[in-house]
C-alpha cells in the first residue's frame, strides 16, 4: 500500500522567505499532485507531475522518481500563501483514485 | 463557468435519518469523485465514477450510496447517517484518469 508523508506539519515563515515542503511516497506512481487548500475550506489544484519541474508564478514543484520523492517552493513568500498543502499520488494500476497526505499547514507572518 | 457545485453547503442530520448530498459540474468531466475530510486525516475516497452510468467503490464506501445517471451529476447518499460520517465532503472531477482535479467547495455535515 502506498504511503504518502509530508513534511513538515506545520510550518511559520516570515514574508519574503523561500518556503519547501516535502512530499515522500513508498511505490511506484504515474503522477503526482499538489493541492492548496484555503482557509476558507476549498481546494485547487497546483500541480500534476510525473517528471522532472513545473513553475507557475512563485511556486516551483519537483519530483525525483528515483528517490520517490516531490517537493514544492514557494519563492518570496507572502502572507495570501498561507494554506495547507496537499501532496497525492495517482497509483499506476488505479482508476484514478489518489492517496493523500495529511497536508502541510503554511503560516505566512507579514 | 461554475466548474464544481456542491450543494447544500452545511447540513445537520440527527442519527437515522437519510440524505443525498449533489455535485454537478459543467466541464463535460468524465471522472468524478467523492472524498471526505476528517481532522488528522487526508481526504480519503468513498466512490468515484469514470463514466456515466458507472460507479465504483473507494476507500470509504461503507455506509453510502452513489448515482451518476447524467454524466455532469453525481449524488452521494447516506440511508442512515451516523455520528461517524460527521465529516466535511468533497466532490471533484476530472477530464480523464490522470489530470488535474477541480474541487467543490465542501459540504459540512454533523450528524447528531
Amino acid at each position: 500500500k502506498n504511503e504518502v508523508e509530508q513534511s513538515p506539519q506545520n510550518l511559520t515563515a516570515q514574508e519574503g522567505e523561500f518556503i519547501t515542503i516535502n512530499c515522500s511516497y513508498s511505490v511506484g506512481i504515474s503522477a503526482l499532485h499538489w493541492l492548496q487548500q484555503h482557509p476558507g475550506g476549498g481546494i485547487v489544484s497546483l500541480f500534476m507531475l510525473s517528471s522532472g519541474k513545473k513553475k507557475h508564478g512563485r511556486l516551483i514543484a519537483t519530483i525525483n522518481i528515483q528517490e520517490k520523492h516531490s517537493s514544492l517552493h514557494i519563492t518570496a513568500s507572502h502572507p495570501r500563501d498561507s494554506a495547507v498543502y496537499i501532496c497525492a499520488t495517482l497509483h499506476g494500476g488505479s482508476q484514478g483514485n489518489l492517496i493523500f497526505g495529511k497536508g502541510t499547514k503554511l503560516s505566512v507572518k507579514p | 463557468n461554475a466548474g464544481v457545485t456542491q450543494t447544500p453547503k452545511f447540513r445537520v442530520l440527527k442519527t437515522g435519518q437519510s440524505m443525498t448530498l449533489l455535485c454537478a459540474q459543467d466541464m463535460n468531466h468524465e471522472y468524478m469523485y467523492w472524498y471526505r475530510q476528517d481532522p488528522g486525516m487526508g481526504l480519503r475516497l468513498i466512490h468515484y465514477s469514470v463514466g456515466e452510468g458507472t460507479t465504483a467503490k473507494g476507500e470509504v464506501p461503507d455506509g453510502y450510496n452513489v448515482s451518476r445517471l447524467k454524466k455532469q451529476n453525481f449524488l452521494l447518499g447516506l440511508e442512515s447517517a451516523a455520528p461517524s460520517q460527521t465529516s466535511v465532503y468533497f466532490c471533484a472531477s476530472s477530464t480523464v484518469r490522470n489530470s488535474p482535479l477541480h474541487f467543490g467547495n465542501g459540504t459540512r455535515l454533523t450528524v447528531t
